[in-house]
């Protein structure tokens, strides 16, 4: 079946910790996305990739770091620069095109402590 | 960037009752996609809607584009418990934004 998966699902660190995590998705779409959602509230754009190699910071970038080396993997990390990182982290693909539709992972609850 | 509200951010309704919810924007959209989070999961992509005054249909979902493209609703007829969940507007424009949701609860 094609999709992303996103690991772990439940992810806890200590503060201080950097803390990496994972996106894959296998239908072969060019774009991908982190977002960030917290309790009760809307999704947040934190970076955005249109192709490999190549990336860009959404609204809060801030004491986070991306990669894309690959064109299936976006692994986004949480640095400890991140002064709030307890939250829903969900990733998202779509094809070509900036109005494609979003393709969501089933997400990673961070919590740090 | 662009801001995409959204109204109301919460709804209670006795099942079998209608529900709308309504995304603003103070700029034209060039598009305006819809997405359904049920509580726990993850947003699920409904609709597009692209054209001026564009209306489509999904069983009792009716979405609607403003004529100035600056407005979109999403009507759900008849609500069942398996409408709950959150409904968000989202525009890729130029910062991929979401709106902030509108959470509808259902009462059996």
């Amino acid at each position: 079946d094609g999709g992303i998966t996103q690991s772990p699902k439940y992810l806890f660190r200590k503060e201080g910790q950097n803390v990496t995590l994972s996106c894959e998705q296998n239908l072969n779409h060019d774009a991908m996305y982190w977002y960030r959602q917290d309790p009760g509230q809307g999704l947040r754009l934190i970076y955005y990739s249109q192709i490999v190699n190549d990336f860009q910071k959404g609204d809060i970038a801030e004491g986070y770091s991306v990669s894309r080396e690959k064109k299936e993997s976006f692994p986004l990390t949480v640095t400890s620069a991140q002064k709030n990182p307890t939250a829903f982290y969900l990733c998202a693909s779509s094809s070509t095109g900036r109005d494609s539709p979003l393709h969501f992972g089933n997400g990673t609850r961070l919590t740090v402590t | 960037g662009q801001q995409v509200m959204q109204i109301p951010q919460y709804q209670h309704v006795q099942e079998g009752e209608d529900f709308t919810t309504y995304c603003n924007s103070s700029t034209t959209l060039s598009n305006i996609q819809w997405y359904k989070q049920r509580p726990g999961g993850h947003p699920v992509f409904l609709i597009q809607l692209v054209k001026s005054g564009e209306v489509k249909k999904q069983k009792r979902l009716t979405f609607q584009f403003g004529e100035a493209k600056k407005n979109s609703s999403l009507h759900i007829t008849a609500t069942q418990t398996t409408d709950v969940g959150t409904y968000f507007c989202f525009n890729a424009g130029n910062m991929l934004t979401f709106g902030g949701g509108t959470r509808l609860m259902v009462k059996p």
